[in-house]
């Protein structure tokens, strides 16, 4: 059964930075991309970032370059999100999602989030 | 950015009934590996969104039969044969062609 774990969320100032983590398992983590995807309350659906199965290839929507990295130890099975300088409009939960850039299916399993809420 | 503009944004329905959501991108979806990433995810309340099709018409592991896909290039629909309680949710078209992947605002089903 494929299980995806988000952590290290919580609650936060503007202008600081926080790590998250997904802890994956049920699947061989390591030959599959990973995204993250956000939802402010009461709001839809945000791409936020994406990594390729070997960590070479990343990606980023553009409200979030430069102050997030996304990242993966692969013999760890995890993801990461590093979240620097931030936001009210970062508030949101973030969803690790299994993905993959060639074929299909793609988000096929979604985390259950991990709530960041950036408030002075 | 692709646009994706998803119509109407609340649906309400009787159950047993069908129900239809469209979806449009502002450009063609079709990748250069010949392959439309046009996907339909489901968010139940207070749940994670759940992927209900890919690839415009195929219904993931476990969807019920109810749930269709459809579409080429700019248009995309999603029906629902026969609605029941439990697709009380959100429905959201996303494109997964180009970077960065984009959503539909969402389509809420209630029931009337």
């Amino acid at each position: 059964e494929v299980q995806l774990l988000e952590s290290g969320g919580g609650l936060l100032q503007p202008g600081g930075s926080l790590r998250l983590s997904c802890a994956a398992s049920g699947f061989t983590f390591s030959s599959y991309a990973m995204s993250w995807v956000r939802q402010a309350p009461g709001k839809g659906l945000e791409w936020v970032s994406a990594i390729s199965a070997s960590g070479g290839s990343t990606y980023y929507t553009d409200s979030v370059k430069g102050r997030f990295t996304i990242s993966r130890d692969n013999p760890k099975n995890t993801l990461y999100l590093q979240m620097n300088s931030l936001r009210a409009e970062d508030t949101a939960v973030y969803y690790c999602v299994k993905d993959r850039f060639v074929g299909a299916p793609k988000f096929d399993y979604w985390g259950q989030g991990t709530l960041v809420t950036v408030s002075s | 950015d692709i646009v994706m503009t998803q119509t109407p944004l609340s649906s309400p329905v009787t159950l047993g009934q069908p129900a239809s959501i469209s979806c449009r991108s502002s450009q063609s979806l079709v990748h250069s590996d010949g392959n439309t990433y046009l996907s339909w995810l489901q968010q139940r309340p207070g749940q994670p969104p759940r992927l209900l099709i890919y690839k415009i018409s195929n219904r993931f592991s476990g969807v019920p039969d109810r749930f269709s896909g459809s579409g080429a290039g700019t248009d995309f629909t999603l029906k629902i044969s026969r609605v029941e309680a439990e697709d009380v949710a959100v429905y959201y078209c996303m494109q997964a062609t180009q970077f960065p992947y984009t959503f539909g605002q969402g389509t809420k089903l209630e029931i009337k």
